[in-house]
């Protein structure tokens, strides 16, 4: 079945320590998102790349960064991890920007010490 | 900066019990899609709707965007503990633009 697949889905980092979480779509679509989401709140959105551009939201801060070396791959780098940065991240595609409708991933669960 | 405003923010029931979300906007959208989250996990997409007055059932729940495409409902009938989860509304502006704006959820606790 086509997917959108996130490794790991648990990570933990020490404060400071550079973490990179990976995202990965089977379904061939142009655009992929990354969210950051805080317990039983809304996902927030970090960036977006539609195919190679890359889309910052104005409030990501620096610490946030992101690859996409293909179609199928994209990844979240943060930097220097805080402890306000412990949540939920998550993978999303969309087929292009004609459809809305985002496909998530499972989730990679965050947790800094 | 458009909102999309959902109520209730917490819903308990009781098993069997019949319950509606509200999902509600100043903005219009090109389209509303409704995703269902569980603990844990990431947000499954259950419904999208893009036309003023369209209502779509899947199984025991029905969706409807409003005629105005401004806002939209989510009916769950005889509600069951597997329909536990955070219900988050999100609209799409549709063109250029494809990020999606998303309600702040309904949690749902169904209780058997």
């Amino acid at each position: 079945d086509a997917m959108v697949i996130q490794n790991p889905r648990y990570q933990v980092t020490q404060f400071g320590k550079p973490v990179t979480l990976s995202c990965s779509q089977t379904l061939n679509h142009n655009v992929m998102y990354w969210y950051q989401q805080k317990s039983s709140q809304a996902p927030k959105l970090l960036f977006h790349y539609y195919d190679k551009d890359f889309n910052n939201e104005a409030d990501t801060p620096d610490n946030f960064q992101s690859r996409r070396p293909n179609t199928s791959f994209c990844f979240l780098d943060i930097r220097s991890p805080g402890l306000g940065d412990a949540a939920m991240y998550l993978c999303a595609t969309s087929r292009d920007q004609a459809g809305h409708e985002q496909y998530f991933g499972p989730g990679t669960r965050l947790t800094v010490t | 900066t458009q909102l999309l405003e959902q109520s209730p923010q917490f819903l308990s029931i009781q098993e069997g019990e019949n319950l509606t979300v509200y999902c509600n906007s100043s903005s219009v959208f090109s389209s509303l899609q409704w995703y269902r989250q569980e603990p844990g996990e990431g947000p499954v997409l259950l419904v999208t709707v893009v036309t003023g007055g369209e209502v779509k059932k899947l199984k025991r729940l029905t969706f409807q965007f409003g005629d105005a495409r401004k806002d939209s409902s989510l009916h769950i009938t005889a509600a069951q503990p597997g329909d536990t989860g955070l219900y988050l509304c999100a609209g799409g502006r549709g063109g250029s633009n494809y990020k999606l704006t998303f309600g702040k959820g309904t949690l749902l606790t169904v209780n058997p």
